[in-house]
């Protein structure tokens, strides 16, 4: 069984530009969440996904955007890129939201770079 | 919100035991998790507790207070492999949202 896959691993974009980066949970899983880690911090929430409803949204601007699938796949958009959103992103799955533990597997993450 | 504290850096020797410290403060407490990150790397799951005490799995134990907002991972017969970051992660069921804030994690260093 396939893990949590992210693409692209990595991407270096210029400032004011948009980046899409995409996951795919593990098979079965129905959410997925987004996350932001800064070197040397933890991961920040951004969002979180379950069956194509947005669940939760962290402190970040209306830059960034988020959505989720049929196929339970998700994509985070982050638009006007600016040189503090160059960050390990992590999408993280579950088999579903809401309070029971399920866990969450996270992908290795795509790391974005912007100059 | 959560406001979850944990010490920036560790160091440790190689067959020794360490206690990675984290507190917490939240109003609606649904459980704390502990994830291993290695560099560059994806963070994986440790461990999860709820309720108090200690939940032993392996060399890894976590133990979790709930009445003093504390919990402490430890890990036994340190091997060089646990040099990592480790982070301390609190689910808050206010709001209905159920999802976890990550601490900014400890480094840990096993040296020779």
């Amino acid at each position: 069984d396939a893990g949590v896959t992210q693409s692209p691993t990595h991407l270096i974009k210029t400032r004011g530009q948009h980046v899409t980066l995409r996951c795919s949970p593990i098979s079965g899983h129905k959410s997925v969440s987004w996350y932001q880690q800064v070197l040397g911090q933890g991961p920040q929430f951004i969002f979180q996904y379950y069956e194509k409803e947005e669940r939760g949204r962290g402190n970040f601007p209306d830059r960034f955007s988020a959505r989720q699938f049929p196929n339970y796949s998700s994509e985070l958009n982050v638009n006007a890129l600016l040189l503090g959103d160059s960050a390990l992103y992590l999408c993280a799955s579950s088999l579903a939201g809401g309070e029971i533990n399920y866990g969450y597997t996270f992908g290795s993450g795509t790391r974005l770079t912007v100059v | 919100g959560q406001n979850i504290d944990q010490p920036t850096e560790m160091t440790a020797t190689e067959g020794a035991i360490v206690q990675i410290n984290c507190t917490y403060q939240t109003s609606g407490f649904n459980g704390l998790f502990w994830y291993q990150q290695h560099a560059g790397e994806a963070p994986t799951f440790l461990s999860y507790n709820v309720l108090d005490g200690l939940e032993e799995k392996g060399r890894f134990s976590s133990f979790l207070s709930r009445s003093k907002g504390y919990s402490y991972l430890l890990l036994k017969e340190l091997q060089m492999k646990d040099s990592a970051s480790y982070l301390c992660a609190v689910r808050d069921k206010s709001g209905g949202s159920y999802i976890p804030t990550f601490g900014r994690g400890t480094s840990l260093i096993v040296h020779p």
